[in-house]
């Protein structure tokens, strides 16, 4: 399986304020994903990253709010803009195995808005 | 669509077994399950991919039934290591702009004691 690095590990922001996350695999992955878990909650996707075009983003989820970059196959940004205290979570990203089906996520990146 | 986990939370006694289902209105791609540590990321278990499909291992395994709508996680002889939130994540279809886009059920709290 991938080895999957993100950062920051954690971090506590203003309101207002926004901060950007990257995720870096240790091999190329075709597919690269971005998943919010707030406190207590399920996991919740919030867009594909897309090497060399614009992200997808899911229902709920915009690009202004949530810019996301992925300049190769081994490397992705998820900005999060403007934040709230209701943007705190934490934030995580997946990739699929190479030649399967098989998703594997990263150590995540906490984030608390005062 | 979400799916549907149950139970919603297990108590254990150390090698008692356990079984979390995850169920689907639709019919399925694919079943993922992990299991994630409280301040950990989500950890890959297994996928099930094909209809009637068993895998796993004598401790840990999993099915999915024939018409690929709903998948149990089985967990035997429970170690204290088993303790943690298990999610399943869904796939909804093969391939297209859907693929490696998991739904995840609202998690399963599984706690063991010695």
């Amino acid at each position: 399986s991938a080895v999957i690095s993100q950062k920051p590990s954690r971090d506590i922001c203003q309101r207002g304020t926004s901060l950007t996350i990257q995720c870096q695999v240790d091999s190329q992955v075709t597919m690269m994903f971005w998943y919010r878990q707030q406190p207590g909650q399920s996991l919740t996707l919030i867009a594909t990253a897309n090497q060399g075009s614009e992200a997808t983003y899911e229902s709920g989820f915009v690009i202004d709010k949530f810019p996301i970059s992925r300049p190769n196959l081994t490397f992705s940004t998820l900005t999060v803009s403007n934040m709230s205290p209701e943007d705190s979570s934490i934030y995580l990203c997946s990739v699929l195995g190479t030649g399967d089906d098989e998703q594997y996520f990263g150590p995540g990146t906490r984030l608390t808005v005062t | 669509q979400q799916p549907v986990q149950s139970p919603q939370a297990v108590i254990l006694r150390e090698g008692e077994d356990a079984v979390i289902n995850c169920s689907s209105s639709k019919a399925l791609y694919s079943v993922h399950w992990y299991r994630q540590k409280h301040g950990e990321a989500p950890v890959f278990l297994m996928i099930l991919l094909k209809g009637g499909e068993q895998k796993g291992h004598e401790k840990i395994s999993a099915s999915f039934n024939e018409k690929k709508q709903q998948s149990s996680l089985y967990l035997t002889a429970s170690q204290l290591s088993y303790s943690g939130t298990y999610f399943c994540g869904t796939e909804q279809n093969a391939g297209g702009t859907s693929y490696g886009k998991l739904t995840f059920g609202q998690g399963t709290i599984l706690t063991v004691h010695p």
